[in-house]
């Protein structure tokens, strides 16, 4: 069975990288079928996607928080990554990884998700 | 950039027909998918392709898309069924969430 789970600090400084694992269980990051993906949700509130990696190392970024972002894997490991670099407070979220689809084809849907960590940003 | 629009909140009364839209310019043209969370808990998708149920969601979850808006149906509804509910999308290669329903069940 497929399991995704987040991994990293649960408080991160302001104007410091914030960095976190997504460990992949019962697949393989290698496949060429999926992407690995990123989203956060601020408490109480909707849904924001970040970005997404393939297996070849190609990224697709949010625009909005393209500057800041470097999403990258290990497949040695089974792993993918989120780097988010100057946060402020406004950066506090659950952070979540989740598989998908190629973008914008059929197979676009996110599936499963990881059970989301929260990340607090603050001095 | 590209937006889609959710009603913050739906009501509905138990056993009767839920309806949550979800709007975006040319919708239609896309793959609509829609999650369900429920607090403290990851979003699960509960249907995927415009209309297509993955395993594990209940046969009273249906969707459509057409022109601009996508649509999650449930019908029968259940005092289970009471989360948030979010629509999502693709553009350019950019996914993209719907703010999000408050699905009531009283």
């Amino acid at each position: 069975q497929l399991q995704l789970q987040e991994s990293g600090p649960g408080l991160v400084k302001p104007s410091e990288t914030l960095s976190l694992t997504c460990t992949v269980s019962g697949a393989s990051i290698s496949s060429s079928e999926y992407y690995w993906g990123w989203i956060r949700q601020p408490p109480g509130k909707g849904l924001e996607w970040i970005g997404a990696v393939y297996y070849n190392g190609r990224t697709f970024y949010n625009p909005s928080l393209k500057s800041r972002v470097t999403i990258s894997l290990d497949t040695s490991n089974n792993q993918f990554y989120l780097q988010l670099s100057s946060v402020t407070a406004a950066d506090t979220d659950v952070y979540y990884c989740a598989r998908h689809g190629r973008p914008s084809s059929a197979a676009g849907w996110f599936d499963p998700w990881g059970q989301g960590t929260l990340v607090t940003v603050s001095s | 950039s590209y937006e889609l629009t959710q009603p913050p909140s739906v009501s509905v009364s138990p056993g009767q027909t839920a309806s949550i839209t979800c709007s975006g310019d040319r919708l239609g043209e896309k793959y609509a998918s829609w999650y369900q969370q429920k607090p403290g808990q990851s979003p699960v998708v509960v249907i995927y392709q415009d209309n297509r149920r993955p395993p594990g969601s209940p046969e009273r979850f249906s969707g459509s898309n057409s022109g601009n808006t996508a649509t999650l149906t449930i019908s029968g509804t259940q005092a289970m069924d009471e989360a948030d509910y979010y629509c999502q999308a693709w553009d350019s290669s950019t996914a993209v969430f719907g703010g999000g329903t408050k699905l009531t069940v009283l």
